[in-house]
């Protein structure tokens, strides 16, 4: 079956580091991808939606400064956090999809950032 | 306005039972996809069943089953003969559109199943 490949799955940088989070689908192409952020027993929320090619399209009230993504090619997305403070410390987890009407996202097994 | 409303946040089950949990959706395109994924403590997403709104009968995988109801506009996930593998959190999603790829998440249910 599809599937998407998240790296790495846990990273503890220091505030104000840089931290790029990779994403690839690993048996289909995916002109979009999708980033969505999770807080402790709480929901997914959508980050931004990373199309290949051109530029991401972030959802209101994402800083798209501070998160920067790339999808440069067709199987590979990335998500850079920038000047990262504790804050920011969270679960992100990626997603993408065949693109057919009854297929299912499919999603990498998340990163776990903690910044200190 | 919320799109996808879970409004159990928590749910108990006895091992070998079934249990119900509540979805319900709010979209006026005519065009849509309802989602059930798993999400143990290891944080991974699994995708469980899928039921488009054009599709006249329930959706059903093995042991879970969608109770779909289009008029109320409910998507409840049926889990029967709950094991205790099954305790995880349960999110309920929906996907506006033919052919869109974006999805919109409730806000969860957690399951604990008891033996």
């Amino acid at each position: 079956g599809a599937v998407v490949s998240q790296h790495p799955s846990r990273v503890i940088c220091k505030s104000g580091t840089s931290v790029k989070i990779e994403c690839r689908s690993l048996d289909f192409q995916a002109t979009t991808m999708f980033w969505y952020r999770q807080f402790p027993k709480k929901s997914l929320m959508l980050m931004a939606t990373s199309n290949e090619g051109s530029k991401a399209t972030y959802e209101q009230g994402v800083e798209k400064d501070k998160f920067l993504i790339n999808h440069a090619s067709l199987t590979l997305s990335t998500l850079t956090v920038t000047s990262a403070h504790p804050e920011d410390s969270s679960f992100y987890i990626c997603s993408a999809g065949p693109g057919q009407r009854s297929s299912p996202l499919h999603f990498g097994n998340g990163t776990r950032l903690t910044v200190t | 306005a919320q799109k996808i409303t879970q409004t159990q946040p928590g749910m108990f089950v006895q091992e070998k039972e079934a249990v119900t949990l509540d979805c319900t959706y709010d979209t006026s395109d005519p065009s849509y996809g309802l989602f059930w994924y798993k999400q143990p403590s290891s944080g991974e997403m699994i995708f469980l069943i899928y039921q488009g709104s054009y599709d006249q009968q329930n959706a059903t995988e093995g042991r879970y089953s969608l109770n779909f109801q289009k008029a109320r506009k409910s998507a409840n996930l049926v889990i029967s003969a709950s094991q205790l593998g099954d305790s995880a959190m349960y999110f309920c999603a929906m996907r506006e559109g033919e052919w869109g790829n974006k999805l919109v998440f409730g806000a969860g249910t957690i399951l604990r199943v008891k033996s």
